[in-house]
């Protein structure tokens, strides 16, 4: 079974500071996707990449940056968390098919 | 802006009734998901689809390439399948690998 893993389920932060969610997947796959997920918006792009090191911009990237140094592991880093970035956070993997963590639900305060 | 709308929002169901979750698209696709995602967050994938029809034990996903349109039925709905579903789409476009857009989901609540 594919398993794509991330750090925390929940996680409260204050404003301003940095924080950084990880994910993990165990089936080699190239690409992998940072979502968030907000009530009456559904799922949104943030950033993919489709190799290590590689990276691209999804719709909504303000706010965020990624890093891919290992093939296995993709994160997301919110430079300076504000209160509008409080949300549910989903990463995924897969090219044709994506297999999606269980999210991590942030609140910043 | 291409768009994945979906129909209904919101449903709500009797144990054992058909249900049927309707997703419609603006341009031709490569390919569409329906998704599952349950109460504390996880998603699953249910169908991936480019033409015709699949089935899954209860669940039935049928796709109208012409029409640009699908729908996930459930048979004999239990309330195990209350949760949101998601329909999502691959544009035929050029541009980067993988993308999907993602509807706003159906929150079905089926009752005992």
């Amino acid at each position: 079974d594919v398993k794509v893993t991330q750090s925390s389920r929940y996680l409260v932060k204050r404003t301003g500071e940095k924080v950084f969610l990880e994910c993990v997947q165990d089936m080699d796959h190239e690409n992998m996707f940072w979502y968030r997920q907000d009530p009456g918006l559904g799922l949104r792009l943030i950033y993919f990449s489709y190799d290590v090191k590689m990276k691209e911009k999804g719709d909504i990237p303000e706010g965020y940056s990624v890093s891919r140094e290992k093939k296995e592991r993709f994160s997301l880093i919110l430079e300076s968390a504000s209160t509008n970035q409080t949300s549910m956070y989903l990463c995924a993997s897969g090219s044709s098919e994506q297999y999606f963590g269980p999210g991590t639900r942030l609140t910043v305060t | 802006k291409n768009e994945v709308e979906q129909s209904p929002q919101n449903l709500t169901a009797q144990e054992g009734e058909f249900i049927t979750i309707n997703c419609s698209y603006s341009v031709g696709i490569s390919a569409l998901h329906w998704l599952q995602q349950h109460p504390g967050g996880g998603i699953v994938s249910l169908f991936m689809l480019s033409s015709g029809k699949k089935k899954h034990g209860r669940l039935i996903a049928t796709i109208n390439i012409q029409e640009k349109h699908s729908s996930l039925h459930i048979t004999a709905s239990h309330p195990r399948d209350s949760a949101v579903y998601i329909c999502a789409v691959r544009y035929n476009y050029g541009g980067s690998q993988g993308n999907l857009i993602f509807g706003k989901g159906t929150k079905l609540s089926v009752k005992p």
